[in-house]
């Protein structure tokens, strides 16, 4: 059973940088698959901020484009999100997923989630 | 972007009852449709992937079709479990995106 885990700083100042890592066990990142970002803010919805595969190769929302970062280190069986000057539109739970490689792009395993609020 | 519109925003159904919640496309996205169930608190759980297929572990109450621009999840007999907010995702083509979900409320 694949296991992922989200850490961070639960606060973030606005105009600062979000930083999030994603913990992967019983399952080698090298091995395959993408491992992606989506966060929801407070009582909405849900928005897929990225992907990554385990080569480096990543994808982003254009919304968010110009401000995020998606790393891997398989050394670590982690991956990372960086997202640049915050505001509050922001302040969301963030979920770490693994993608399926398949033509039909789903997650089927998410991480249980860690609320990034952005606040002075 | 491709636009997912989901109906209704809520419902309210009885223990037993069949529900149906529908997403619907903004372009042909063939069968590349997905469908999550969220619990208040929790990361969301996928549930049927590729319009009709049934994730491992998922009961068979749970069902989807469609295709195109046209989808539809459908619950029957309807258990105290299944009280949740549900989400259809499209992944036919980035940026990936959900629908606005529906919240299954108990009547």
């Amino acid at each position: 059973q694949v296991q992922l885990q989200e850490s961070g700083p639960g606060l973030v100042k606005p105009s600062e940088t979000l930083s999030l890592t994603c913990a992967v066990s019983d399952y080698s990142i090298s091995s395959g698959y993408y491992w992606g970002w989506i966060r929801q803010p407070p009582g909405k919805g849900l928005e897929w901020v990225g992907s990554i595969y385990h080569t480096g190769s990543t994808f982003y929302n254009p919304s968010l484009k110009s401000r995020v970062t998606i790393s891997v280190d398989t050394s670590k069986n982690q991956f990372s999100l960086k997202l640049t000057s915050v505001t509050a539109a922001d302040t969301a739970v963030y979920y770490c997923a693994r993608r399926v490689v398949t033509a039909i792009r789903y997650f089927d395993y998410w991480g249980q989630g860690t609320l990034v609020t952005v606040s002075s | 972007d491709i636009q997912m519109t989901q109906s209704p925003s809520s419902l309210s159904a009885s223990v037993g009852d069949r529900v149906t919640i529908t997403c619907r496309i903004s372009q042909n996205i063939d069968r590349h449709l997905n469908w999550y169930q969220q619990k208040p608190g929790k990361a969301p759980k996928l549930l049927i992937y590729a319009a009709s297929s049934l994730q491992s572990g998922v009961p068979s109450r749970f069902s989807g079709s469609g295709s195109g621009t046209d989808f539809t999840l459908t619950i029957s007999n309807l258990q105290p479990e299944d009280f949740a907010t549900y989400y259809c995702q499209q992944g036919y083509s980035t940026p990936l995106t959900f629908g606005g979900g529906t919240k299954v409320e108990i009547k």
